[in-house]
């Protein structure tokens, strides 16, 4: 059962540019998390994603940000008009759906985005 | 409002040294603890969790924490350290059962001193 995957694990964009980063979450999970992580810093919640849903995006800067979960694919968290304070890694981390019990997150590599 | 705080940004042991990593939380329910691992460039590793079962939680290469309530800590302890627990260590806190959104501490670097 491979594990979550993210892509691609490095991404380089100049300012004004749109960043497009994938999460394909383990086989079975329908839940899946975007969480951010500034240089030297924990990681922060971003946005909480069920298929076709948007559940929490209360972590979302209010501007050029969106994510998404399409009933087919991956999830997508997309950054438009890029500035260099978005340069940061983000993780995406997908749980399954058991009813009443908790859902332990599991956590892809990464994607390391760098702008310049 | 759940927040996590990691007292010590930077920890250096010796090898076979005891480690002890410290994290205290802040939340209105009964929370959800967990040790997270990184490596340098990669993801996380969930080390261990407390889940209200056991408040003494083994986990992963040795480690292990406790969840004590009056002290609102969970501090992680590992009796001898070794070289390849040299890492970045977070702490994390969830309060819901249907959101389990993770609200992380800042990180601790843990040196291994050879």
């Amino acid at each position: 059962n491979a594990g979550v995957m993210q892509n691609p694990r490095h991404l380089v964009r100049r300012r004004g540019q749109e960043a497009r980063l994938r999460c394909s979450p383990m086989k079975g999970h329908s839940h899946v998390y975007w969480y951010r992580q500034l240089p030297e810093e924990g990681l922060k919640f971003m946005v909480y994603l069920q298929k076709e849903n948007i559940i929490d995006e209360s972590g979302m800067p209010k501007e050029r940000f969106s994510a998404e979960f399409p009933k087919e694919g991956p999830s997508i968290l997309r950054i438009q008009q890029v500035v260099r304070g978005d340069s940061a890694a983000y993780f995406c981390a997908s749980s399954p759906t058991r009813g009443g019990s908790y859902n332990e997150q599991f956590f892809g590599p990464g994607t390391r985005l760098t702008v310049l | 409002a759940q927040s996590v705080t990691q007292l010590g940004s930077h920890v250096s042991v010796s090898e076979g040294a005891l480690v002890l990593l410290r994290c205290n939380y802040s939340s209105s329910v009964p929370p959800y603890l967990f040790w997270y691992v990184q490596y340098p460039n990669q993801g996380l590793q969930l080390l261990l969790k407390y889940t209200s079962a056991a408040t003494l939680v083994k986990g992963i290469n040795g480690f292990e924490a406790e969840f004590k309530k009056s002290e609102t800590s969970f501090h992680l302890t590992k009796p001898s350290a070794h070289m390849s627990d040299a890492a970045e260590y977070f702490c994390a806190v969830s309060e819901s059962v249907g959101n389990e959104k993770l609200t992380f501490g800042t990180g601790t670097r843990l040196t291994i001193i050879p």
